[in-house]
């Protein structure tokens, strides 16, 4: 069965600097893919970046990157240059993929960043 | 403008009463989940469907219902059998159809929410 987990339930960092948000996660399935979603006060779910598991590098967007650590089963986001708009609940997520095709997103308990000033 | 519509954004429900929420999509998508999110938890999947007129439910399925007539209709019913349900439930689709996608990169994409509140 798959298993997100994120053991910081909370993070502070000052404003430009870089964060890491840890987030591992558990299966017996050779291909999956581990998302990150950013959710604001608003409640909405915004996509933030995405690594299978057969990709070679680790996956960038802007100021977001993923250090993705197969061996360990830990797929870490890393903001650079942090800002006071990142402050919000980011979650970590992964779906496996099946004969019947892929399975539905698995998220973890999620992490509310502060961004302080 | 695509995207997921949501509605209501709150709705107040009296103990022992079903109410309905809404979830429509015009992305075109095959796939459309239900999730529930409680303070300082995750997301947890209620229920999916993956093709029109068939759905699976999730880790915690017990007290909903829902119906998936429309490609781009996905209603949750929480009944009176539920016996926690203030929360915020949240809609999401994506374009996996029934044992066809087997490549896991296909972002779900989210509705704005329904709070729902036992009153």
């Amino acid at each position: 069965a798959q298993k997100i987990t994120q053991t910081q339930p909370g993070m502070f960092v000052q404003e430009k600097e870089a964060v890491t948000l840890d987030c591992t996660y558990d299966t017996s399935d050779p291909s999956y893919g581990l998302f990150w979603y950013k959710q604001p006060s608003s409640g909405e779910m915004i996509f933030l970046i995405y690594q299978g598991s057969y990709d070679q590098q680790n996956a960038t967007e802007g100021r977001y990157s993923l250090n993705f650590q197969k061996a360990r089963k830990s797929a870490n986001l890393v903001i650079s240059a942090s800002q006071l708009g990142d402050s919000a609940m980011y979650f970590c997520a992964m779906r496996e993929v099946r004969n019947s095709g892929n399975t539905p997103l698995v998220f973890g308990k999620g992490t509310r960043l502060s961004v302080i000033a | 403008d695509g995207g997921i519509t949501q509605s209501p954004k709150y709705l107040f429900r009296k103990e022992g009463q079903n109410v309905t929420l809404s979830c429509e999509q015009n992305l075109n998508h095959d796939a459309m989940y239900w999730y529930r999110q409680d303070p300082g938890q995750g997301l947890r999947l209620i229920y999916y469907s993956q093709i029109v007129n068939d759905f699976q439910k999730g880790d915690i399925a017990e007290g909903y219902s829902v119906s998936r007539e429309k490609k781009e209709s996905f209603p949750l019913t929480v009944t009176s059998a539920q016996k926690n349900p203030t929360a915020f439930y949240l809609c999401a689709s994506s374009i996996d159809l029934y044992g066809k996608h087997r490549d896991p990169n296909t972002e779900a994409f989210f509705g704005q929410g329904t709070r729902l509140t036992v009153v």
